[in-house]
């Protein structure tokens, strides 16, 4: 069975600062994996996802991640944190057969000024 | 991108009664929707996944009678809430997928805020 697993529940960094999100998987498939974000009381927005070929992955906002499948990670990166980045972050996995996505149980970032 | 719109995006009813919520993917055919619930500060739960055309998929310990879901078309499904109760508010969100040209990518709907008074 595929699960995900969000190190930290809260983050939180000042403006301007690094932004790691951290996100272990396991899958005994090669994964699809992906990130979402979202803002209070809407859906999720899709910022990147590694499906095949290169792993380092480019998002929206900035956004991106590395997928180590020697480590079973996908940490979500950002250089610069702005105010405008604070929201609920989910990292999935998805099934390919039923295209069912697991969530990890979110990582909740504070940017302060 | 995709978009999946949801409606109503708030809605307040008494215990008892029914309520629907729809889902439509606007500008591609969706082969699969899922119905996700999500509690304050939580991570989202599947519900169901509804392929068009044919009965929904319940994960285990989600009633079916409770929760119905109908995918008549390739742009519409809808979720049935019936004989609300207060345990039944929450953040219902909605997704759409088209395998074969999405990698399993799904498309969020902005979701719906149900409060069972």
């Amino acid at each position: 069975a595929q699960s995900v697993t969000q190190l930290g529940s809260h983050v939180s960094v000042s403006e301007g600062a690094l932004v790691l999100l951290r996100c272990n998987y396991s899958s005994s498939v090669p994964p699809y994996l992906f990130w979402y974000v979202q803002y209070p009381n809407q859906g999720l927005q899709l910022l990147l996802k590694y499906t095949t070929g290169a792993t380092l992955v480019k998002g929206i906002n900035g956004f991106e991640a590395e997928f180590k499948k020697s480590e079973t990670s996908f940490h979500l990166t950002k250089p610069s944190a702005h105010m405008s980045d604070a929201a609920e972050y989910f990292c999935a996995v998805s099934d390919r057969g039923t295209g069912k996505l697991i969530f990890g149980q979110g990582t909740e970032l504070s940017v302060k000024p | 991108g995709a978009v999946v719109s949801q409606h109503p995006s708030r809605v307040i009813c008494k215990s008892g009664t029914s309520v629907k919520i729809e889902c439509r993917s606007l500008d591609f055919q969706a082969t699969t929707m899922f119905w996700y619930r999500q509690f304050p500060k939580q991570s989202l739960m599947l519900m169901a996944t509804s392929n068009e055309g044919s009965k929904a998929t319940y994960e285990q310990g989600v009633e079916k009678d409770k929760f119905l879901i109908n995918h008549a078309s390739l742009t519409l499904s809808t979720l049935t809430v019936t004989s609300a109760h207060p345990e039944d508010s929450s953040f219902y969100i909605c997704s759409a997928s088209h395998f074969r040209e999405a990698r399993n990518e799904q498309f969020f709907g902005p979701g719906t805020r149900l409060t069972v008074l």
